[in-house]
């Protein structure tokens, strides 16, 4: 399967914690991104980052990006409740298709 | 500016019916995709289009198909319904870019029930 594989599959924590959900993919890739999405609604793009970049922030997500192992990760540091979601890695790994993770549901927990 | 915009919400139906989804992209947004999401389940790539052309399709059977129209706006049809066919199905648009690093907006997605 081209799809990505995420872990772990949950992750329960508590406010204030930090939150860290890994991707990991099979082929090249241009790029990855991550996706929220609240309870069965749509997803919500969160960052981009591209195949010769290693790290990226955007508030308080921190992206890596490691090619030579076909991995990221995503930290969200000082996490809230409305943070509670599921978490999506995808890429593309030529054209325009985009291929989405498995996904980590994060609670967070007051 | 509108969101993405995918009707109906909810849409309930027996097995062999066929089901008709709608999606409006957002303005200037001439590239549509399509995802199912199973309950559970991560997202199932379904379908491309651009400029009112398939560009890519996923691992789906034929009974899956749709169209683009010329004001960009996109339908998605399943004939011969099956009970696994129930799940979330999203919608998406982004720019076309030859980069690769398209960036998609989400609808609030159609969900599909078959009974």
């Amino acid at each position: 399967s081209q799809q990505g594989e995420e872990d772990p599959q949950a992750l329960s924590i508590q406010e204030g914690e930090n939150a860290t959900m890994n991707c990991s993919y099979k082929t090249s890739i241009n790029n990855l991104q991550w996706y929220r999405q609240n309870s069965g609604r749509g997803l919500v793009h969160l960052i981009l980052i591209r195949s010769n970049e290693r790290e990226k922030h955007s508030g308080r997500l921190r992206v890596t990006l490691d090619t030579s192992k076909k991995s990221s990760s995503l930290l969200i540091t000082a996490s809230r409740a409305a943070d509670t979601a599921s978490y999506f890695c995808a890429f593309t790994g030529g054209g325009n298709k985009l291929t989405f993770g498995t996904g980590t549901q994060l609670k967070v927990e007051l | 500016e509108a969101g993405v915009t995918q009707s109906p919400t909810h849409l309930i139906k027996t097995r062999g019916q066929q089901a008709t989804l709608r999606c409006s992209p957002i303005s200037g947004h001439t590239s549509v995709y399509w995802y199912q999401q199973a309950l559970g389940l991560g997202l199932q790539f379904l379908l491309w289009y651009d400029e009112g052309e398939e560009r890519n399709r996923g691992n789906f059977p034929p009974r899956f198909s749709g169209r683009q129209f010329p004001n960009y706006s996109s339908e998605l049809n399943v004939n011969a319904l099956e009970l696994e066919d129930s799940a979330l199905y999203l919608c998406a648009s982004s720019y076309f870019s030859f980069s690769g690093a398209n960036v998609l907006t989400f609808g609030a997605g159609s969900r599909l029930t078959v009974l």
